[in-house]
């Protein structure tokens, strides 16, 4: 089956360091992964997206790297605050329809 | 309005009962989305909407489950005879066009009892 995975485990980081969650996909080629995130009682809000023929894409201090080879994106938070502790989640798709999405990873920064 | 709105924002239905869950998009956007949530998993895709063409049912869980947008604008989702397992976190999401971004409503808590 088409899986996607994310660590369900939480990620525990202190502050100012750099949070890297992972992403990873089985058994098929997605055109895009993209990168949500969710605050509890909230829906999901976009941050980024990546193109299977992109490696890298950034946003202020958000990175997504995309690698076909690993089957694998890496999305980082530089400087990470408290503010930035919610669920991460992945989601691969051909276009902006019918997203496909992991379990999520929950981020605690610690001040 | 500046979002998408859901309502009601919590339902409590006993086993049996038929229930609709409304859906307002932000004003304009053609693509209308429905997605399912079980508490800790991600949102699982049920329906897509293109104006008020449903193009896609696929993730529909039974014939208990049914949605509409009869005027390309406001969406409902029904489910009818509702059962233990259909309590959950439904998110509706609207995108301006077919290739951009979706923006997710609050979801509607679903709990059956």
């Amino acid at each position: 089956s088409q899986k996607i995975e994310q660590n369900s485990e939480a990620l525990n980081i202190q502050e100012g360091k750099t949070a890297t969650l992972t992403c990873n996909y089985t058994n098929y080629s997605p055109a895009y992964l993209q990168w949500y995130r969710q605050d509890p009682g909230r829906g999901p809000v976009f941050l980024l997206l990546i193109r299977e023929n992109e490696k890298e894409k950034r946003k202020e201090r958000l990175k997504v790297t995309f690698d076909t080879t690993l089957k694998q994106s890496l999305f980082h938070i530089t400087a990470s605050q408290p503010a930035d502790s919610a669920t991460y989640l992945c989601a691969r798709s051909t276009g902006f329809q019918k997203l496909v999405f992991g379990t999520g990873t929950r981020l605690l920064v610690s001040p | 309005g500046a979002g998408v709105s859901q309502s009601p924002r919590y339902k409590v239905a006993k086993r049996g009962q038929d229930v609709a869950l409304r859906c307002d998009p932000i004003s304009g956007h053609v693509s209308l989305f429905w997605y399912q949530q079980a508490l800790g998993q991600g949102p699982e895709f049920l329906t897509y909407f293109q104006n008020e063409a449903q193009l896609d049912k696929s993730g529909l869980p039974s014939d208990r489950f049914f949605a509409e947008r009869p005027e390309g604008s406001v969406s409902t989702l029904k489910i009818q005879r509702t059962q233990q397992e259909d309590s959950a976190v439904y998110l509706c999401a609207s995108s301006l066009a077919v290739d951009t971004e979706a923006f997710f409503g609050q979801g509607t808590r679903l709990t059956v009892v």
